[in-house]
């Protein structure tokens, strides 16, 4: 059982760079999820999807960009790298009624722009 | 408006003794859950425990008990007997509505022989 799969698990981008972070879950899950957790602090809501082809905002959207062309991977796309971009991101998934714990996170993505 | 708040940054507790870490939430959604997480110092998001808004008794999960008093919009985690190995970060979490799962900021449990 995969679960949600990150990749890369580590990066280091220069500032004004671009990057993806990928996110496949193998579960059939509806609804994906990414998340940044700054050093210290919880895990804010990036954006989220209930389904192929629909995405929305979470609370912190800014410089970055979602698409959910399939059920299983859910692409995370900085456009233009910023030093308050440096954080571990989460990509987790969820079936339609996620009750008892149906949230899966991956391992994560540490990422540091410098 | 904080959706979570976690007002214990950091909670001391010896091995074997129980501990309690406090949540409170605000909604206006009569359906909602409520989750607690434990994040170990290897980053990943372990799942504890869940309590459903209109479950009516308290969820437990062996040494987890979840202490929801809905009118107060609490939901406290109780952890019994300690390990070493509680030690970790934890975060309470919110789902209302549209299946969005909302976290506190965490409190950090460090517990002592």
């Amino acid at each position: 059982n995969a679960g949600v799969t990150q990749t890369p698990k580590f990066r280091i981008l220069k500032i004004g760079q671009s990057m993806t972070l990928q996110c496949t879950q193998d579960m059939n899950h509806n609804y994906m999820y990414w998340y940044r957790q700054d050093p210290g602090m919880g895990l804010k809501l990036i954006y989220y999807s209930v389904g192929a082809g629909i995405t929305d905002k979470g609370e912190v959207p800014n410089g970055y960009n979602v698409s959910r062309s399939t059920t299983e991977d859910f692409p995370l796309r900085l456009e233009l790298a910023a030093p308050s971009q440096t954080s571990v991101y989460f990509c987790a998934s969820s079936a339609r009624d996620s009750q008892m714990g149906g949230y899966t996170f991956g391992s994560g993505t540490r990422l540091t722009v410098v | 408006a904080q959706k979570i708040t976690q007002t214990q940054p950091g909670m001391f507790v010896q091995e074997k003794e129980a501990v309690t870490l406090d949540c409170t939430y605000d909604t206006s959604d009569p359906s909602y859950g409520l989750f607690w997480y434990k994040q170990p110092s290897s980053g990943e998001m372990i799942f504890l425990i869940y309590q459903g808004s209109y479950d009516q008794q308290n969820a437990t999960e062996g040494r987890y008990s979840l202490n929801f008093q809905k009118a107060r919009k609490s939901a406290n985690l109780v952890i019994s007997a300690s390990q070493l190995g509680d030690s970790a970060m934890y975060f309470c979490a919110m789902r209302e509505g549209t299946d969005k799962l909302i976290f506190g900021t965490g409190t950090r449990l460090q517990v002592f022989p």
